[in-house]
């Protein structure tokens, strides 16, 4: 079975300070780890994938397959960035089938 | 935004009652999948349809069934409603020739049973 735990359903921050998102999963197979974004009155939408490595609006996030983890970094939050953040995995090949964590929501004050 | 839409945007239902919710794609998204959101939760993957077959299903019982049509709509059907079907409902679609995580989700429609 595969679960992804995102043990903060709050992180309140100020304009500049870093942002760590955690997430945590289980999962014995090879993953594939995603980053979903909710704004307010917007659609759920993709942020990031691992495999792309990438950074997006300035966030990036490392696999740790040794802690299990795909945490959600950005050194300086901006209030446009808050948001309901999602975590998700999906077993890497075939059909995509996500388990998504249930969420933190991040407030980045002025 | 993507064009994926869905209706109805809210809907009350009593216990046992029966439910369709609807969800409206472009042309070429030929991959749909559904999700159940309970509040303070993350979306549930429901089962997903493409080309008009099922071809994944989550952790849901039988009385969560799909239909996909030619026209890139497609349904989630639930029958006898349970307290614990309150929810968000998302349907998300996939053009053909996209990675298989491309997603372009719907608004939801909320469902609150009685």
């Amino acid at each position: 079975a595969q679960r992804v735990t995102q043990p903060e359903k709050l992180l309140s921050v100020f304009k500049g300070a870093p942002v760590e998102l955690k997430c945590n999963y289980s999962y014995s197979g090879s993953p594939e780890l995603f980053w979903y974004v909710q704004y307010s009155r917007q659609r759920l939408q993709l942020l990031l994938r691992h495999i792309s490595r990438e950074s997006i609006k300035g966030f990036t996030a490392d696999l740790n397959k040794g802690e299990t983890s795909f945490h959600l970094k950005k050194p300086f939050a901006q209030e446009e960035d808050s948001a309901m953040y999602y975590c998700a995995l999906s077993a890497s090949g075939g059909s995509y089938i996500p388990t998504f964590g249930r969420g933190t929501s991040l407030i980045v004050h002025p | 935004e993507t064009g994926v839409t869905q209706s109805p945007t809210h809907l009350i239902k009593t216990r046992g009652q029966q439910v369709t919710l609807r969800c409206s794609s472009q042309s070429g998204h030929n991959t749909v999948s559904w999700y159940q959101q309970a509040l303070g939760q993350g979306p549930q993957f429901i089962f997903q349809y493409y080309r008009e077959e099922e071809n994944g299903r989550g952790n849901f019982p039988p009385r969560f069934s799909g239909l996909q049509f030619p026209n890139y709509s497609s349904e989630l059907n639930v029958n006898a409603l349970e307290l614990d079907d309150s929810a968000l409902y998302l349907c998300a679609s996939r053009p053909t020739g996209t990675p298989t995580d491309t997603q372009y989700f719907g608004p939801g429609t909320r469902l609150t049973v009685l």
